[in-house]
């Protein structure tokens, strides 16, 4: 059982398209993470939203933290080739889990150019 | 600055043998963790260490171990390899934990015959 559900498992997409990976839980979080994976490499670090409601802008991406601090949400703007990869939400700091950095099984994204 | 190091990068060894992994994290960070990656469970926790003290640890039989340098480096050692062992082990360095986030190495890829 995942500690944090992400949907959808996977998304294959055309060039220019948009879309919105979820992540959520039942656990409430003190932060919640996205990092993107290249096969082979480690996940690097996106983004970091700490406050309930917190909406960040990277760019064509866009972070957001739910109000109960249970959830999170990534959404891409015309997506390129290059954004093709494994995205993993983490929540960190949840009772439940002894304050573990705890990860979401990933979304695998392709897009198409 | 630089990055996470793991060595090796690649390691084959056969059922009952043990194992020693490497990390050294970015020059300033205390908090090192360490994490197992396999395609059926994704990313599972095993131990975070900060300042040589064993901080948090997950799920994983006692077989897992762990340390801590004065100088923050990190080891971890398998022993008594099962084929289930079979992963890549990635590890993770912060300046104080994982509340802001980590930065991951290139990992760790482990294979038992």
């Amino acid at each position: 059982t995942q500690l944090l559900e992400q949907s959808p498992q996977f998304l294959s997409i055309q060039e220019g398209e948009n879309l919105t990976v979820y992540c959520n839980s039942s656990s409430v979080f003190s932060s919640l993470q996205w990092y993107r994976q290249e096969p082979g490499e480690g996940p690097v670090l996106l983004v970091t939203v700490v406050t309930g409601g917190e909406v960040k802008k990277l760019k064509r991406l866009t972070f957001q933290f739910g109000d109960a601090r249970k959830d999170s949400s990534l959404h891409i703007t015309a997506a390129q080739p290059g954004d093709t990869g494994l995205y993993l939400c983490a929540g960190e700091g949840a009772v439940e889990y002894g304050n573990k950095l705890v990860f979401g099984a990933g979304t695998i994204l392709r897009v198409k150019s | 600055k630089a990055g996470v190091t793991q060595t090796p990068r690649y390691l084959i060894k056969t059922r009952g043998q043990q194992v020693t992994l490497s990390c050294s994290p970015i020059s300033g960070h205390r908090s090192v963790s360490w994490y197992q990656q396999t395609p059926g469970q994704g990313l599972q926790f095993l131990f975070e260490y900060f300042s040589e003290t064993q901080r948090n640890k997950g799920n994983f039989p006692g077989r897992f171990s762990g340390r801590q340098f004065s100088n923050s480096r990190s080891e971890m050692n398998v022993s008594t390899l099962e084929l289930g062992d079979s992963a890549l082990y990635l590890c993770a360095s912060s300046l104080l934990g994982a509340h802001y986030g980590y930065t991951f190495g290139s990992g760790t890829r482990l294979t038992v015959v």
